[in-house]
């Protein structure tokens, strides 16, 4: 069973604090590691997909690193906003097939 | 274009009855995944179907069973229902056609089994 472990929990930011969290997942047999967003009430959505050591990916306000050799990535989010509250999941792809975390849940408050 | 549908959104069952549900792609999309949502265990990976034929398969035992159609819309099929299959049932379509493929979600299905 791969173990695929995210942290923290939980989070809880003011409006305008940048935010990172961390994805930690085996170092071998690495295909992908994707990002997704998921708002409550709402479709997961996919953030970023990241496939080569060192990858760095940017969208808005939201960046994310990979580090395959070591085996972990980190979610940025940069000034983060109310509508940034979600949970956010992270999926290992070995073999292609995709492994989640349990996700963060981070809440942006006013 | 239209999202992701699947139908129906919400469903109880009994114990050992099946369920099927059902998943519309995004138009041009050839690839159809499932998944299985439960406070448990997380988000976890039930199969990928592309050109009406599984290419992937998750660790779920064989009650749990999909099919794709030519038009790439998909069922999964539950049998002999158990108290923890009770889920949200996710499915996600992509173009299938390259290597890492951005995959969009539908709204689930909730299935409840009494």
């Amino acid at each position: 069973i791969l173990n695929v472990e995210q942290s923290p929990q939980s989070l809880h930011v003011q409006e305008g604090d940048s935010t990172n969290f961390t994805c930690s997942f085996p170092s071998s047999n690495f295909y992908a590691l994707h990002w997704y967003r998921w708002e409550t009430a709402k479709s997961p959505e996919a953030l970023f997909v990241m496939t080569l050591n060192g990858d760095e990916k940017k969208k808005g306000r939201i960046s994310a690193t990979l580090n395959t050799k070591e085996g972990y990535s980190y979610l940025y989010i940069k000034g983060s906003q109310p509508e940034d509250s979600a949970t956010y999941l992270c999926a290992f792809e070995g073999s292609y097939i995709p492994t989640f975390g349990r996700g963060t849940s981070l809440i942006v408050h006013p | 274009k239209a999202g992701v549908t699947q139908t129906p959104r919400y469903l109880i069952k009994t114990r050992g009855q099946q369920v099927t549900l059902s998943c519309s792609p995004i138009s041009g999309h050839r690839s159809v995944s499932w998944y299985q949502q439960t406070p448990g265990q997380g988000l976890q990976f039930l199969f990928e179907y592309f050109s009406e034929t599984q290419r992937n398969k998750g660790n779920f035992p064989g009650r749990f069973s999909g099919r794709q159609f030519s038009n790439s819309r998909s069922e999964m099929n539950v049998s002999t229902l158990e108290l923890g299959d009770s889920a949200l049932y996710l499915c996600a379509s992509s173009s299938g056609l390259a290597a890492y493929n951005e995959q969009f979600f539908g709204p689930g299905t909730r299935l409840t089994v009494l």
